[in-house]
Parts: structure tokens; sequence; C-alpha cells
């Protein structure tokens, strides 16, 4: 089946950019999302990007999307301790009508 | 406010109980979700419904219901056969068109087992 795949986990200074990468295996993804997930809350959506876009940038977020490679970016300047969080990023297609999950990655800020 | 509240926010289970888990969205959207987190996960799909009276089976839906008998409800039965049910359980919905499927979620209920 289709998979997403993301790293465990990513520490960074406080102030600094931070970059989280996805790698997905449907040739036939739509959309692409990234989710923040704060402490025993729910899912926040922070932004998307549709696959025939190469790139997002919304306020200190960029997204990058490298289609051939299936490899999403999710790029942070400026990181601050409220940016402390699980990201999630998910894929979806027309044909398929639940999202497919990374299992999250988890940002450190390091003061 | 427009939103998906999920309640209660806590819950705890005996050994043998079905429990239910509250969903309500004022957001019009058709389809809807639920989601399971263990510490440290990824999120899982119990179930998911399109539209009013239809619902369909996720990853791991053994042990489950749900019911939706109204657009904004969508509440969620642990029964006694979900052998491991102590995790966070996340409501989600979506407009449920060719519009991304972008998904929206409540703050979450968290069920332990004692």
């Amino acid at each position: 089946g289709e998979d997403v795949e993301q790293s465990l986990f990513l520490s960074v200074r406080e102030g600094d950019s931070s970059v989280i990468n996805c790698t997905y295996t449907d040739s036939s993804s739509t959309y692409l999302y990234w989710y923040k997930q704060e402490p025993g809350a729910g899912l926040q959506l922070l932004t998307y990007i549709f696959s025939n876009m190469d790139m997002k940038q919304d306020q200190r977020l960029t997204v990058l999307l490298n289609k051939k490679d299936k490899h999403l970016s999710l790029r942070i300047a400026d990181t601050q301790t409220g940016d402390s969080a699980i990201y999630f990023c998910a894929e979806s297609n027309y044909s398929n009508y639940q999202l497919i999950w990374g299992a999250g990655t988890k940002l450190i800020i390091k003061p | 406010d427009g939103g998906i509240t999920q309640s209660p926010k806590y819950l705890f289970r005996k050994e043998g109980q079905n429990v239910t888990l509250s969903c309500e969205q004022n957001l019009n959207h058709d389809a809807m979700y639920w989601y399971r987190q263990d510490p440290g996960q990824g999120l899982r799909l119990i179930y998911y419904s399109q539209i009013v009276n239809d619902f369909q089976k996720g990853d791991i839906a053994e042990g489950y219901s749900v019911s939706r008998e109204k657009k904004e409800s969508f509440p969620l039965t642990v029964t006694s056969a979900q052998k491991n049910p102590t995790a966070f359980y996340l409501c989600a919905s979506s407009i449920g068109q060719d519009s991304g499927n972008t998904i929206y979620f409540g703050e979450g209920s968290w069920l332990t087992v004692v």
C-alpha cells in the first residue's frame, strides 16, 4: 500500500530554521498536508500544497515539493519555543478518500 | 465558533465495559472520521462516514462501533471486545468533496482502562 515516511525527531536551536522532511510513495498524490500537534491536543492544519506546485510560503512557513523524488519538506524560519510540537505529513488523491499519514516528527527546541 | 467538539476529554473504563465518545461538528461537513493515536505513534483510522446513515471501517475497526444518524454527530463506542483501548482518540471532519479532503480535528479524548 501507499506509505508516508518521516524522521521521528528533529532538534534545533531557538532562532534557527527547522526543516522537517517527508517522503511518500503514491505517484498520484494530489494534495500534501502539514499538521501540527501540541501535547494532549488535536491536530491543527498548518498548510497544504497542490501537487502541481513546487513551493508555497506562508509567513514563517515554507513548503517545498519535489514531485519527481516524492519529497516534501516544511521549513520553519526563526524557530521559537512555541513551535515545539509533533508535525505530521499526510497525502491524498482523488481516488483515495482517506489521507495517508506519516508517523510524525517531534520538533525539539534547544535554548 | 465553528468547530469540532469532543467529549469527554478524559474517560476511564473498567474491564468489560462499553464506553461512548461523543463528537459533534457545526462546520456543515459531510464526512467525519475517528482516529486512534497511541503514545509516540501516528494516527490510525478506526471508522469514517462520508454521509449520514453510512459509514465504513478503517484500518482498526475491530472492537469499535459507530453511528451516523445526524450530519453533526458521529459517536464512537469502544466495546469490551477492544482488548487494548487505552489511547488518545481523535474525531475529525472534512467537506467531503474534491477540495483536497482537508481534514479538521477536535481536541481529542483520552481513554484509560482501569
